[in-house]
């Protein structure tokens, strides 16, 4: 079974600070997904990466960056939190260039910026 | 952002009962997938389908790809107070890495 890992599901930081949210999966999946999801809003995009180094903005990437060292390793980065980033942030993999494949989530990082 | 229209959109059933909803799009999908999710978890996959027409089982759960490549059905047979959570359907779309979601339906099974 795919396993995709998020290091921290729950965080509360303080606004300015910079938060790090650690995904980890062990399918060797090209392709891994930053989204958030709030409440009446959905899943919404904020970055995804198709192979080590390479990364490509979502809808929403204003306020965050991602790095991917090593193929099983995706990282979002939170450089100065702030209030409106508090939401849950659900990770995802999936397998091949050609998109047709399943997406598999990892359990969420719920986290609280005061 | 684009979501795909999911109905109904919340519903109380009967334990035992039978369930149904579908999911539609504007555009064609290659590939439909449906996944569950409960409160403060992530998505699960549920079922993954390729082809239109397909008719695919996990469990109590079916799931069909529409002929028109347009939409999709899940079935929830027997239902069970576990089965509560939300259900949303999704597909990538095509020639992109983006994924499109649905608007999920709410199910509340009663006891």
């Amino acid at each position: 079974d795919v396993k995709v890992t998020q290091s921290s599901r729950y965080l509360v930081k303080r606004t300015g600070e910079k938060v790090f949210l650690e995904c980890v999966q062990d399918m060797d999946h090209e392709n891994m997904f930053w989204y958030r999801q709030d409440p009446g809003l959905g899943l919404r995009l904020i970055y995804f990466s198709y192979d080590v180094k390479m990364k490509e903005k979502g809808d929403i990437p204003e306020g965050y960056s991602v790095s991917r060292e090593k193929k099983e390793r995706f990282s979002l980065i939170l450089e100065s939190a702030s209030t409106n980033q508090t939401s849950m942030y659900l990770c995802a993999s999936s397998l091949g260039v050609a998109n047709t494949g399943e997406l598999f989530f990892g359990e969420g990082s719920r986290l609280t910026v005061l | 952002g684009q979501q795909l229209n999911q109905s109904p959109q919340s519903m109380f059933i009967q334990e035992g009962e039978d369930v149904s909803m579908n999911c539609t799009s504007s555009s064609i999908f290659n590939t439909w997938l449906w996944y569950k999710q409960d409160p403060g978890e992530g998505p699960v996959l549920l079922i993954a389908l390729y082809k239109a027409g397909e008719l695919t089982s996990n469990g109590r759960l079916t799931a069909q790809f529409g002929i028109t490549r347009k939409d999709s059905f899940l079935n929830i047979s027997a239902s069970i107070p576990s089965d509560v959570g939300i259900y949303f359907c999704a597909g990538p779309t095509s020639g992109t890495y983006k994924y499109i979601f649905g608007t999920g339906t709410r199910l509340k099974v009663l006891a």
